[in-house]
């Protein structure tokens, strides 16, 4: 069964530098997002993405964050200066055209910043 | 703005009983769908069960089915024969346009 993967499974980085969180959606689905949940709390919409543009994005997605498509298989999620708050697990998902299926998520990427 | 309210924090139950987990929502919109997503201890999403709002027939996918009242706004999740693998976080979700809104889910609890 075709799945969403997302590499890598942790990332551990330090408070201001860059860090890109990546995504390889499910082959034949049209629709990105991602979410974030930290530890202990429910998850939270970051951004959806589709025909190669933004179609919406939460409070928490600001100028730090960006998404990107950079071929046909993967979808980036760019955080341009991390800080402490941003520690999270971050979800990637897709779906297919009718938002009836759901959305599928991949294993997420543990990021920790120090 | 959405909001999705699980009010049970934690729940407990022997093994191959049921289980019924609590959800309700808040929207002034008439077309939408409600998921029940299950989160493991290895933190993965698994979509377990979806309702479409303009069906009025409950779900049901194998051991999992819902309770979908939409004019109390309601989603419950009843599980039977619940089995040690379905320990686990449960989210509620609501889909209007593009965005999940989760709610703060339901840590349950198998006891064998």
């Amino acid at each position: 069964e075709p799945e969403v993967t997302q590499t890598p499974s942790h990332q551990v980085t330090q408070m201001g530098q860059e860090v890109i969180l990546r995504c390889v959606p499910i082959s034949n689905h049209l629709y990105f997002y991602w979410y974030r949940q930290i530890l202990g709390q429910k998850v939270e919409f970051l951004v959806s993405f589709y025909n190669n543009e933004i179609s919406e994005k939460s409070e928490i997605f600001d100028d730090q964050f960006s998404v990107e498509r950079p071929d046909g298989s993967n979808f980036t999620l760019k955080i341009r200066s991390t800080k402490l708050e941003d520690s999270a697990m971050y979800f990637c998902a897709s779906r297919g055209l009718a938002g009836v299926h759901g959305q599928y998520f991949g294993p997420g990427t543990r990021l920790t910043v120090l | 703005a959405q909001t999705v309210t699980q009010s049970q924090p934690e729940m407990s139950v022997q093994e191959a009983e049921t289980v019924t987990l609590s959800c309700t929502y808040d929207t002034s919109e008439n077309n939408y769908y409600l998921f029940w997503y299950k989160q493991p201890p290895s933190r993965q999403m698994i979509l377990v069960i979806r309702q479409e709002a303009y069906k009025q027939q409950n779900a049901t996918e194998n051991r999992f089915s819902v309770n979908f009242q939409k004019a109390a706004k309601s989603f419950s999740l009843k599980i039977s024969d619940s089995q040690l693998g379905d320990t686990a976080m449960y989210f509620c979700a609501f889909a209007l346009n593009e965005k999940l809104t989760f709610g703060t889910g339901t840590r349950l609890t198998i006891i064998p």
